[in-house]
């Protein structure tokens, strides 16, 4: 079966650094997604990652290990705004996208 | 640029009423749509996946008789729920791409309270 794996919860603080992991095992592979969904409200893309590698967009960072089934977003500089889920989605070999059930992030001043 | 609008953005209906709910792609020609159901505290479950001139494909599980799905055009598709009932309150949220491998983007989201 397909299958994605995040932490359900993680506590940071703010001005820190916090690494949220993801892996997947999915039926073919065309690329993964990181998404943002503050409480409420719909998500937001944040990234999308298709090579192995580190892609880097201003706070957020995403990196991906295909051999290793294995992404995970990193973001700098934390602040109360970024309290929110991370969702990870991966896109398999029929471009359909598989849902993480996303971590939520909580960020302490 | 990747703008989805979602149209209303909550609504009220009694139960046995049907409510419709439109999702556009501003700035893009979505091939594919898709609508969402998430309830409190809960992952995005997808119900439906839309294309532009045929039939929705819907998602085990879901009412497709209850849940008619619309996408008339490269811009435009419609979520009607159909005698809604008290358990179909959620938040709907529809997404667009414009190609397979492009991002989904999303929609505001439908906030649906049946009374």
């Amino acid at each position: 079966g397909q299958n994605i794996d995040q932490p359900t919860e993680m506590t940071a603080t703010e001005g820190a650094i916090v690494q949220i992991n993801c892996t997947y095992q999915t039926s073919g592979f065309n690329g993964l997604f990181w998404y943002q969904q503050h409480a409420g409200e719909a998500p937001t893309f944040l990234s999308y990652n298709v090579l192995d590698g580190l892609e880097e967009k201003g706070r957020f960072s995403s990196f991906l290990s295909r051999s290793k089934g294995y992404s995970y977003l990193l973001l700098k500089e934390l602040q109360m705004k970024d309290s929110a889920s991370y969702l990870c989605a991966v896109m398999d070999s029929n471009y359909q996208l598989i849902w993480g059930a996303g971590t939520k992030l909580i960020i302490k001043p | 640029g990747a703008v989805v609008s979602q149209h209303p953005s909550w609504v009220i209906c009694k139960s046995g009423t049907s409510v419709k709910i439109e999702c556009r792609s501003l700035d893009f020609q979505a091939t594919t749509m898709f609508w969402y159901r998430q309830f409190p505290k809960q992952s995005l479950m997808l119900m439906a996946t839309s294309n532009e001139g045929s039939k929705a494909t819907y998602e085990q599980g879901v009412e497709k008789d209850k849940f008619l799905i619309n996408h008339a055009s490269l811009t435009l598709s419609t979520l009607t729920v159909t005698s809604a009932h008290p358990e179909d309150s959620s938040f709907y949220i529809c997404s667009a791409r414009e190609g397979e491998a492009s991002p989904l983007h999303f929609g505001n989201g439908t906030r649906l309270t049946v009374t």
